[in-house]
């Protein structure tokens, strides 16, 4: 697509449920971000993909937080059991970062996920 | 600790009066810089990003920013405001090499008529 595109836009979920968040690159990315953004507060971020590398998890900040994706395409990010402070914006973004040394390549961001945890 | 701080929460400007939008960080080398524009209900977008050379770097929507070293700074600059530049901005560095942005918490910017 034109764009890195992500869903739901919205999601409402009741605390201890599990959610899922879906991201679509830009086709040819081979690097994708995922970020957390809680009210008047910057991006935190969570996770990074790169090809076929072992991803940086550094950023996910407990164990109810993991992802995965598929090659060079979709990523899902689950939240399992979630809690009241989970609520926030997730965004992803891709690049098209190639592996090893300094990227110079800009990441372009997704609309973003806006889930409430009840 | 290292950081990316936005020290102004909000600010407000008349719509035709310059902006300067002030960032700082505190990494030990040079990061590559970048700011951000998300205007409701919208993703992230680029306005412009320092790697290297010229500490004077040209963005889009006429935004401007200037890395200085010796203050460990990268302030947004507009010379002309226009209402539609009201948006929340945001500070990002990418601390070399890591594939991940460090952001500020932003500025929320107000434009009057």
């Amino acid at each position: 697509g034109a764009g890195v595109s992500q869903s739901p836009s919205n999601k409402v979920t009741e605390k201890g449920k599990d959610v899922e968040l879906r991201c679509d690159p830009i086709s040819g990315h081979t690097a994708l971000y995922w970020y957390r953004q809680r009210l008047g507060q910057g991006l935190e971020f969570l996770i990074y993909f790169q090809g076929n590398s072992a991803p940086d998890k550094s950023g996910l900040p407990s164990d109810r937080f993991s992802a995965e994706r598929t090659g060079e395409s979709v990523s899902t990010l689950t939240i399992q059991r979630t809690q009241q402070e989970d609520s926030a914006v997730y965004l992803c973004a891709s690049s098209s970062r190639g592996s090893g040394g300094a990227s110079t390549d800009t990441q372009y961001f997704g609309p973003g996920t806006r889930l409430t945890v009840l | 600790a290292q950081s990316v701080t936005q020290p102004d929460i909000h600010i407000t400007v008349s719509e035709g009066a310059s902006l300067e939008l002030r960032c700082n960080y505190s990494y030990g080398a040079t990061p590559y810089l970048f700011w951000y524009v998300q205007s409701p209900g919208q993703g992230l977008q680029l306005l412009l990003k320092y790697f290297s050379g010229d500490t004077l770097v040209q963005g889009i929507k006429g935004f401007e920013a200037e890395f200085k070293r010796s203050q460990s700074s990268f302030n947004l600059r507009k010379p002309s405001v226009h209402w539609s530049d009201a948006a929340e901005y945001f500070c990002a560095v990418d601390p070399l090499t890591l594939g991940r942005l460090y952001f500020g918490r932003g500025t929320q910017l107000t434009v009057w008529p």
